[in-house]
């Protein structure tokens, strides 16, 4: 099946940097990713949907300021935490789909944000 | 609109023993299934997918789930568990042809094999 990849696995920092994950497809073209942020013991929370080339469709409640997207190509897209406070702690996930008509997502294996 | 229920947040077993994680969706079009595994501190794992055709699903890892329509159910089986099957589980469903395409995933259910 198709790869996806993120990194850092792990990242702390102190309250007030910026963190900056990155998310790639490894053998497919990724029109479209997705970022999740999963609390303990919680289901995954969509944050938002990006697309190749445009701005990113956040969810309700999520602070587009705060959780910058970018997807600048096919394989790549970037979660940046920006002012990162601890409440900011959590798992966060990033998805991948391709043209495929079933629009399958591929998860990559999650970054461990600990902000102290 | 659509969502996802799995009834069950935590379903601890013995080692060797039938389990059966249960979801249930509600939607009013067309709707493709999925079960993911996820073990501690990684992503997820599809574990196998309901597209269309035959209503039994053979997953990964021993793993088989069955589309029910008229219940609007998706059921988890395994006829025998490994301590290694430890992990979460999650149910997503997602329309299977217009509207939006992200899927909708369960609470989740953590399942615990005991020795």
């Amino acid at each position: 099946g198709a790869v996806v990849s993120q990194h850092p696995s792990r990242v702390i920092c102190k309250s007030g940097t910026s963190v900056k994950i990155e998310c790639r497809s490894l053998d497919f073209q990724a029109t479209t990713m997705f970022w999740y942020r999963q609390f303990p013991k919680k289901s995954l929370m969509l944050m938002a949907t990006s697309n190749e080339g445009s701005k990113a469709t956040y969810e309700q409640g999520v602070e587009k300021d705060k959780f910058l997207i970018n997807h600048a190509s096919l394989t790549l897209s970037t979660l940046t935490v920006t002012s990162a406070h601890p409440e900011d702690s959590s798992f966060y996930i990033c998805s991948a789909s391709g043209t495929s008509v079933y629009n399958e997502q591929f998860f990559g294996p999650g970054t461990r944000l600990t902000v102290l | 609109a659509q969502s996802v229920t799995q009834l069950d947040s935590q379903v601890p077993v013995f080692e060797e023993a039938p389990v059966e994680l249960r979801c249930n969706y509600s939607s009013s079009v067309s709707v493709y299934l999925f079960w993911y595994v996820q073990y501690p501190n990684q992503g997820l794992q599809l574990l196998l997918k309901y597209l269309s055709g035959s209503t039994l699903v053979k997953g990964i890892n021993g793993f088989e789930a069955e589309f029910n329509k008229s219940q609007t159910s998706f059921h988890l089986r395994k006829p025998s568990v490994h301590i290694s099957d430890t992990a979460e589980y999650f149910c997503a469903v997602r329309t299977a042809s217009g509207g939006s395409y992200i899927p909708t995933f369960g609470r989740g259910t953590s399942l615990i094999v005991h020795p």
